[in-house]
């Protein structure tokens, strides 16, 4: 069975730098495309950073150079190292798995839970 | 302001069909991109209901139908049911963006 389990959210001042971790389990994590999105309170969903299996990330423009997304193979493990944190960046944040849809589109079937991140002094 | 637009809100009675649209442009639905939606319960991670335009998963009930035609796509609900009431979202591509992620502003939908 797929599953998604995300941690490390929590409150942080702004400035500060946070770690997500996305475990999965009945798939390997270094073999699919995967993406971070999140969702800040009452707003709609925004894609913040993937990474496809071949290791090529990308990340959305109010994160570039503040977040980087990796991967454990051994921990079936994808993290979401946040830097420099604002209040913007409050979200929860959810991991999802890519399904190949064409051409460069994927869709995402299965979601983790999500994880609250609250910048704030 | 996303790419992809659908209107803010939408509501219907029980029993009848309500319609959620997302406009695109001719760089993303419009140039053959899939569509793909998602179901939003208050407090949970978004659900998928309808991939590559209009195929259900396993489990969605046959009252979701999508529909794709030009540059935008349409999410169909029959029988609208009080457990209806939820956010949705479309996804498309856009070949002058990074990323599949690229979502609709989402629709909320109030079953009064």
């Amino acid at each position: 069975e797929v599953q998604l389990v995300e941690t490390g959210g929590g409150l942080i001042q702004p400035g500060g730098s946070l770690t997500l971790s996305c475990a999965a389990s009945g798939f390997s994590v270094s073999s699919n495309y995967m993406i971070w999105v999140r969702q800040a309170p009452g707003k709609g969903l925004e894609w913040v950073s993937l990474i496809y299996s071949g290791g090529v990330t990308y990340y959305t423009e109010s994160v570039k150079g503040r977040f980087s997304i990796s991967r454990d193979s051994a921990k079936n493990t994808m993290y979401l190292q946040m830097n420099s944190l604002r209040a913007e960046d409050t979200a929860v944040y959810y991991c999802a798995r890519g399904e190949f849809s064409t051409y460069d589109e994927y869709y995402f079937h299965y979601w983790g839970q999500g994880t609250l991140v609250t910048v704030s002094s | 302001q996303s790419v992809l637009t659908q209107p803010p809100s939408v509501s219907g009675a029980p029993g009848q069909r309500v319609t959620i649209s997302c406009t695109g442009s001719s760089s993303n639905i419009g140039a053959g991109f899939d569509v793909h939606w998602y179901q939003q319960l208050p407090g949970t991670a978004p659900k998928l209901l309808i991939y590559r335009n209009s195929n259900r998963p396993s489990g969605v009930p046959d009252r979701f139908s999508g529909s794709k035609s030009g540059t935008s796509a349409s999410l169909a609900i029959t029988g609208l049911q009080a457990e209806d009431e939820a956010d949705y979202y479309c996804q498309s591509y856009d070949n002058r963006l990074t990323g599949s992620g690229l979502f609709g502003g989402g629709t909320k939908l109030t079953v009064v």
